[in-house]
């Protein structure tokens, strides 16, 4: 099984800020990786697939980056409404797509 | 407007059953793969199972296989989850989710069904 594991847990930042997260894999990915902000009691939605390209829209402050098994998260100028939990998600492995525990983004 | 609508869930005793609905409209429902993903209350997304177009590939998380069973109904634009042999750690918000491939990214979601198992 392939594990994904993000850091940090939880980022404190204010809005303007920029800010970035990182997700690996226990083993390569390339770049079937994706990136979900969840605010609570609501669904997941999806902000970035396949490791770079950001889902129709969402603000181009979100990007993605990296292959393989290192990926990270940013947000430039963070806005109140981005404070959420962020959870990575492989999909390369059709058996079992697996998602990281989650970095919970809190306001300072 | 794409439309994903999770029902079923409720409280049910351990070792009890439940079957989940997902109804769904406004895309190519007999078209897409679907997922369900669940969320323990307070803890993180933890993938289910997924189930490709005409329900012939379906694939499952190791802590639900062999109880659970997802299936579908594509002339009822429906999902299904069916759940068996339930225990306390099978608490959790339901969601199904429309599967885009490539890369597989869950883009529309259901609302979510809430599921308790406890005695």
């Amino acid at each position: 099984d392939i594990q994904m594991t993000q850091s940090p847990s939880s980022l404190s930042a204010s809005v303007g800020d920029r800010v970035t997260m990182t997700c690996r894999a226990s083993q390569s990915v390339t770049s079937y990786l994706n990136w979900y902000q969840q605010k609570p009691g609501k669904a997941p939605k999806l902000l970035i697939y396949a490791a770079t390209n950001l889902q129709t829209g969402v603000p181009s402050r979100f990007s993605g980056s990296g292959s393989g098994t290192e990926f990270t998260l940013s947000i430039r100028n963070l806005q109140p409404e981005d404070f959420a939990t962020y959870y990575c998600q492989q999909t390369y492995s059709s058996l079992m797509y697996s998602f990281g525990q989650g970095t919970k983004l809190e306001i300072k | 407007e794409v439309l994903l609508v999770d029902s079923g869930g409720g409280l049910v005793q351990p070792g009890g059953s439940l079957r989940l609905s997902c109804g769904a409209s406004g895309f190519s429902f007999s078209g897409s793969w679907m997922t369900w993903v669940r969320q323990a209350p307070g803890k993180g997304l933890e993938w289910v199972a997924n189930i490709n177009q005409d329900g012939s590939e379906k694939y499952y998380g190791d802590s639900v296989k062999g109880r659970f069973t997802i299936s579908r109904d594509n002339g009822k634009s429906s999902l299904y989850l069916q759940m068996n042999r339930l225990t306390v750690e099978d608490t959790a918000m339901y969601f199904c989710a429309r599967v885009q491939k490539p890369f597989a990214r869950s883009d529309y979601w259901g609302q979510g069904t809430l599921v308790a198992v406890s005695s």
